[in-house]
């Protein structure tokens, strides 16, 4: 079974600083990892996602991550954080094959920003 | 093209009451998905519906059920609410039956008493 480790349950960052959240899986093939942000009393909004080809994605709202095999990890970077940029983010990989759409959610990460 | 949309936003039961979540996909998806989201137990997948076939069930107790209509609308339903079914119910549509690529709508908060 899929799982994705989130470290960090929370992280504070400066306004303008660069942000890092961590993430790790544990999956048995290729995996599809994905990259949520939540604003409090909100649903869940995509800001990238993985599924095969180059490792460095790009997002939206200048957001990328970087898949690394051999580490299981699929850490999200941002250069300059926004005050809007403080929410809960969450990592999920997607079960691949008959399985159907099941994402598998960390734990999140809360980010504070800091004036 | 509008959002998962998600109704009602805001419900308050009574333990062992029933109650019922609704959820309209994207236009042109037809994957609904469930997952509760709760502070101790994070994001926890439900069950996931395409063409009106439940596909996947997540770890939950048969008090949990859900069912697609036609149009891709959702519907689950939660009976003998106890007070641990207190969470916020997500609702996300994808468009095909593998396409993994979830969009997400606003919730709707349940709070047991």
């Amino acid at each position: 079974a899929q799982s994705v480790t989130q470290p960090d349950i929370h992280i504070t960052v400066s306004e303008g600083a660069s942000l890092e959240l961590r993430c790790n899986y544990s999956y048995g093939a290729t995996p599809y990892l994905f990259w949520y942000v939540q604003s409090p009393g909100q649903g869940l909004q995509l800001l990238l996602k993985y599924f095969s080809g180059d490792t460095l994605v790009q997002g939206i709202k200048g957001f990328e991550a970087e898949f690394k095999r051999s580490q299981s990890s699929f850490n999200l970077r941002k250069p300059s954080v926004h005050w809007s940029d403080a929410a809960e983010y969450f990592c999920a990989v997607g079960a691949v094959g008959a399985a159907g759409n099941k994402l598998t959610f960390g734990g999140g990460t809360r980010v504070l920003v800091k004036p | 093209k509008a959002g998962v949309t998600q109704t009602p936003r805001y419900l308050i039961k009574t333990r062992g009451q029933q109650v019922t979540l609704s959820c309209s996909p994207i236009s042109g998806h037809r994957s609904v998905s469930w997952y509760q989201q709760t502070p101790g137990q994070g994001l926890q997948f439900l069950f996931e519906y395409f063409s009106e076939t439940q596909r996947n069930k997540g770890n939950f107790p048969g008090r949990f059920s859900g069912r697609q209509f036609s149009n891709s609308r959702s519907e689950m339903n939660v009976s003998t609410l106890e007070l641990g079914d207190s969470a916020l119910y997500l609702c996300a549509s994808s468009l095909a039956a593998a396409s993994y690529e979830q969009y997400f709508g606003p919730g709707t908060r349940l709070t047991v008493t």
